[in-house]
């Protein structure tokens, strides 16, 4: 069964604490690894797209990686704006439906 | 462009009744989405349109159905709402030129 895990639930972290969060995934064929960020009572907003083992992709502070099981999202110095939850989904058909984490809650104190 | 739109914001309804959810998009976008979000729980598909005019049911159709008007709009429709449907739903669009999905702000819909 395709599955999608997000660790850690929380993340507390200072401001300019880097650090990373974790997406591991077992699905049959990975076609793309997503990353979205989320506001209180928003929408998903788009990060990033992985393809293949090896890629990274970055915005600001924000960097993604991808393996064969996992993706990571690594924020470095991170500031208080920066506080959201992050969701990360993979495509599993040619009709890019996307498996959803359930998501990691970013705090960041000033 | 306003992206992905959603009315309403906010909705309460009684066991049994009907609504519908009302989703446009102004990119030309071909395909689109309605997922429902619960709490400690991923995005669940519900229904998608790969293109105007066609339908498929997603992770969890039960108790809902869809409408593709035309390329802007898709609704989502509950026939007899149940306390289980209480969640927040979100519309997305996708253009295919790439996988990324565009959301809307959501509705947040509370059955009692």
């Amino acid at each position: 069964e395709d599955q999608v895990t997000q660790s850690p639930e929380a993340l507390r972290l200072q401001e300019g604490e880097s650090s990373s969060l974790n997406c591991s995934y077992t699905v049959s064929g990975l076609r793309g690894l997503f990353w979205y960020r989320q506001d209180p009572g928003k929408g998903p907003e788009f990060l990033f797209t992985l393809y293949s083992a090896g890629e990274e992709k970055e915005k600001e502070r924000l960097k993604a990686t991808l393996t064969k099981k996992e993706s990571f999202l690594h924020i470095t110095a991170p500031k208080p704006e920066d506080s959201a939850t992050y969701l990360c989904a993979v495509q599993v058909d040619s009709n890019y439906q996307l498996i959803w984490g359930a998501g990691t809650k970013l705090i960041i104190k000033p | 462009n306003a992206g992905v739109t959603q009315t309403p914001k906010f909705q309460v309804l009684k066991t049994g009744q009907s609504m519908t959810l009302q989703c446009a998009q102004d990119m030309n976008h071909n395909s689109m989405y309605w997922y429902r979000q619960d709490p400690g729980m991923g995005l669940r598909l519900i229904y998608y349109s790969a293109s105007e005019g066609t339908t498929d049911k997603g992770e969890v159709p039960n108790g809902y159905n869809v409408s593709r008007l035309n390329k802007r709009e898709f609704s989502l429709r509950l026939e007899s709402a149940a306390p289980s449907q209480t969640s927040v739903y979100f519309c997305a669009s996708r253009s295919g030129q790439g996988g990324e999905q565009f959301f809307g702000p959501g509705t947040r819909l509370t059955v009692l």
